[in-house]
């Protein structure tokens, strides 16, 4: 198993241009989010999805668009990037249970560097 | 509101000190659930544990052990003779309103040999 991966790794965009984060998982999870990670700040919610077909608000979901088109995948955009869209970008999928030792366990990709000038 | 607050920004000890990192959380929900984990300077986010709203008994795993104390809304995480592999930056996090999870801001714990 991969686990979860993110693709691309590492993204160089000028303000204004556009891109697509994707995230893959394949251990069969309902639950998939996008946080962004900024120094000293945490994790933040940018949106998440309970499964296919389905999305949701986080906490920051302004210049953020998701979709769920698949339930093994779950895509970021960035319609007209900003610099302050500069951030590492993880993404986490977990099962929905309510019992057992690995409930609402989140599983985090290996995260993709953005740096928009 | 929900909120997770760790004050300690960042500490540093010398290999085999005992070590507290501080989490306080803030939470509506009677039913949450609270969890610590890790990242090492490779970047990866690595789960630690996970602890339910009515489960208040302390937890310990090996050198890690950890205290929750709904009383004082605290979930505070000790780490017993520190190794220099210890350090990292840890997170504390809330789940909140079924499906949303807060992080806190983090500790960057940094062991010297």
């Amino acid at each position: 198993n991969a686990g979860v991966t993110q693709t691309p790794k590492f993204r160089v965009l000028k303000t204004g241009q556009s891109m697509t984060l994707l995230c893959a998982q394949d251990m069969n999870h309902e639950y998939m989010y996008w946080y962004r990670q900024d120094p000293g700040m945490g994790l933040r919610l940018i949106h998440y999805s309970v499964g296919e077909g389905t999305t949701a608000k986080g906490e920051v979901p302004d210049g953020y668009n998701v979709s769920r088109l698949k339930k093994q995948n779950f895509l970021l955009g960035l319609e007209s990037a900003a610099p302050s869209q500069t951030s590492v970008y993880f993404c986490a999928s977990k099962h929905p249970g309510t019992s057992g030792e690995h409930t609402d366990t989140q599983y985090f990709g290996p995260g993709t560097r953005l740096t928009v000038l | 509101a929900q909120k997770v607050t760790q004050a300690q920004t960042e500490i540093s000890v010398v290999e085999k000190e005992d070590v507290t990192l501080d989490c306080v959380y803030e939470t509506r929900d009677t039913t949450y659930y609270l969890f610590w984990y890790k990242q090492p300077p490779s970047g990866e986010l690595v789960f630690l544990i996970r602890r339910n709203s009515f489960d208040e008994q302390n937890e310990i795993s090996g050198r890690y052990s950890w205290n929750f104390q709904k009383s004082t809304s605290s979930f505070n995480f000790t780490i017993t003779a520190s190794q220099v592999v210890d350090s990292a930056v840890y997170f504390c996090a809330l789940k909140y309103n079924f499906n949303k999870f807060y992080f806190g801001s983090g500790t960057k714990l940094n062991v010297k040999p």
